[in-house]
C-alpha cells in the first residue's frame, strides 16, 4: 500500500533553515510528481510546491519561492524541501501529497501524515 | 491565480441528513477540481477528482458535480465519522488553490 511519511519537522528561528524529507513506498516513486502543502495552525490548506516525477519540472507558491527549493531522490524514493530563510508566517504541518494521472491531467490520491514547522524566536 | 470559494464556512447537521457544499472557481477550471475531507489532527484524505470521479475505496455516499466554475459536493446518509472539514482545490494550473473549507458539525 502507498505510504508517505514526513521528517524534519522541528522549532527553528527565524532566518534559519530545516528541511523536511517524505519517504515514499508502495508505488513507483520514479514515475509520479510530487507535492508540498502545508496548513497553518486552526487555518486551511495551502499548496507550496511540486516536482515532476523526474524532477525536471518544479514550481512554487509565491510565498516561498526563492526561499524555498523542493528536489527529489528516486533512486532513494524521497521527496525534499529545503526552507530557508524561515518566517514566522511559514509555520505549518507541512504535507508531501502524490499526484496520479487522469485525461492528461494530474491530481492527488495520497498525503502523508504531515510534520509540524514551528519557526518561533 | 485561481481563486476557490467555498459556502457555507460552516454546516451542522444530524445523523442521517444529506448535505451540499458549494465551490466556486474565480474562472473556467473545466472540471479540475476535487474534493477532500480533513478530521482533526489527521493528514486530508482525497475524496473526489475531476469533479464527479470517486478516489478508490470512497463509499458512494459521496457525490460531486459541476463543471467550469460552479460544484457541488453532496454527502448522503451522514454517519458521524463524517463530521469533517471538507476543502474543494483546483488542479488546472498552478498555483493549484484550495478554498477555505466547510466544517460540518453535529447538530
Amino acid at each position: 500500500q502507498v505510504q508517505l511519511v514526513e521528517s524534519g519537522g522541528g522549532v527553528v528561528q527565524p532566518g534559519r533553515s530545516l528541511r523536511l524529507s517524505c519517504a515514499a513506498s508502495g508505488f513507483t516513486f520514479s514515475s509520479y510528481g510530487m507535492h508540498w502543502v502545508r496548513q497553518a495552525p486552526g487555518k486551511g490548506l495551502e499548496w507550496v510546491s511540486v516536482i515532476s516525477y523526474d524532477g525536471s519540472n518544479k514550481y512554487y507558491a509565491d510565498a516561498v519561492k526563492g526561499r524555498f527549493t523542493i528536489s527529489r531522490d528516486n533512486s532513494e524514493n524521497t521527496l525534499y524541501l529545503q526552507m530557508n530563510s524561515l518566517r514566522a508566517e511559514d509555520t505549518a504541518v507541512y504535507y508531501c501529497a502524490k499526484e496520479t494521472y487522469s485525461r492528461s491531467s494530474a491530481y492527488f490520491d495520497y498525503w502523508g501524515q504531515g510534520t509540524l514547522v514551528t519557526v518561533f524566536s | 491565480d485561481i481563486q476557490m470559494t467555498q459556502s457555507p464556512s460552516s454546516l451542522s447537521a444530524s445523523v442521517g441528513d444529506r448535505v451540499t457544499i458549494t465551490c466556486r472557481a474565480s474562472q473556467d477550471i473545466n472540471s479540475y477540481l476535487a474534493w477532500f475531507q480533513q478530521t482533526p489532527g489527521k493528514a486530508p484524505k482525497s475524496l473526489i477528482y475531476a469533479a464527479s470521479s470517486l478516489q478508490s475505496g470512497v463509499p458512494s455516499k459521496f457525490s460531486g458535480s459541476g463543471s467550469g466554475t460552479d460544484f457541488t459536493l453532496t454527502i448522503s446518509s451522514l454517519q458521524p465519522e463524517d463530521f469533517a472539514t471538507y476543502y474543494c482545490q483546483q488542479y488546472k494550473s498552478y498555483p493549484f488553490t484550495f478554498g477555505g473549507g466547510t466544517k460540518l458539525e453535529i447538530k
